[in-house]
């Protein structure tokens, strides 16, 4: 999975709390990616990050938010967990350029109940 | 304009049958299209990708067929082995956004 680690890789959380996930890279890619995977939707992009501290907003960003403090660790979290935010998360990383492939983790099966 | 359409969503092959997915796309500005394989359990994995400035490119029995005219791009699957079974994703991006526009997948089985 191209130096790429998530966890944890499974939680089970309660509606209302706040989740946090984590994504280290062990790559320097300068590009760090949240998706989220659910039947019928495919791969849906949350927020990414460009840089240290430089982050934006993907296709279903409310009700996320994230940070970077360093180049490796790129950080997920659900602020008030809902039921709707059961799913699996996908970090990806690139390192731009051209050809801008990406390469994801191993994700983090999160349910909320 | 941004969606990236995938069909079918799901195909049922023999062995040693051609596998066939196809995307159409909207938004012209999309310059890069790759496809990725996903197994149960696991992230996804790069398996080929095709600029608009070729029409076809083959990677072992992998090969994406690329129309520009129709704003279509196709995966082919020559010999599908049991081995394929998963899913595949197309994607579309365009230059300096850093960014993928997903399908909604297709699940391959092919029966040994």
């Amino acid at each position: 999975d191209a130096g790429i680690t998530q966890s944890p890789r499974h939680k089970v959380t309660e509606t209302g709390t706040p989740v946090t996930l984590r994504c280290h890279q062990t790559e320097n890619h300068r590009y760090m990616y949240w998706y989220r995977q659910d039947p019928g939707h495919g791969l849906r992009l949350i927020h990414y990050s460009y840089g240290v501290k430089d982050t934006d907003k993907g296709e279903v960003s409310d009700g996320y938010s994230v940070s970077r403090s360093k180049t490796e660790d790129f950080l997920l979290t659900l602020e008030s967990a809902t039921s709707s935010q059961t799913s699996v998360y996908f970090c990806a990383i690139s390192q731009g350029g051209v050809p801008y492939e990406q390469y994801f983790g191993p994700g983090t099966r999160l349910t909320v109940t | 304009q941004q969606q990236v359409k995938q069909s079918p969503q799901s195909l049922i092959v023999q062995k040693g049958g051609i596998s066939i997915i196809n995307c159409a796309y909207e938004n012209t500005a999309f310059d890069y299209f790759p496809w990725y394989q996903q197994f149960p359990g696991k992230g996804p994995a790069l398996l080929i990708a095709i600029r608009p400035d070729v029409s076809e490119k083959k990677e072992g029995r992998f090969t994406i067929s690329f129309n520009k005219s129709a704003k279509q791009f196709s995966l082919h699957i020559m010999d599908s082995q049991p081995g394929d079974s998963a899913t595949y994703f197309c994607a579309a991006s365009t230059s300096g956004t850093y960014k993928y526009i997903f399908g909604t997948g297709t699940r391959l089985k092919v029966l040994a």
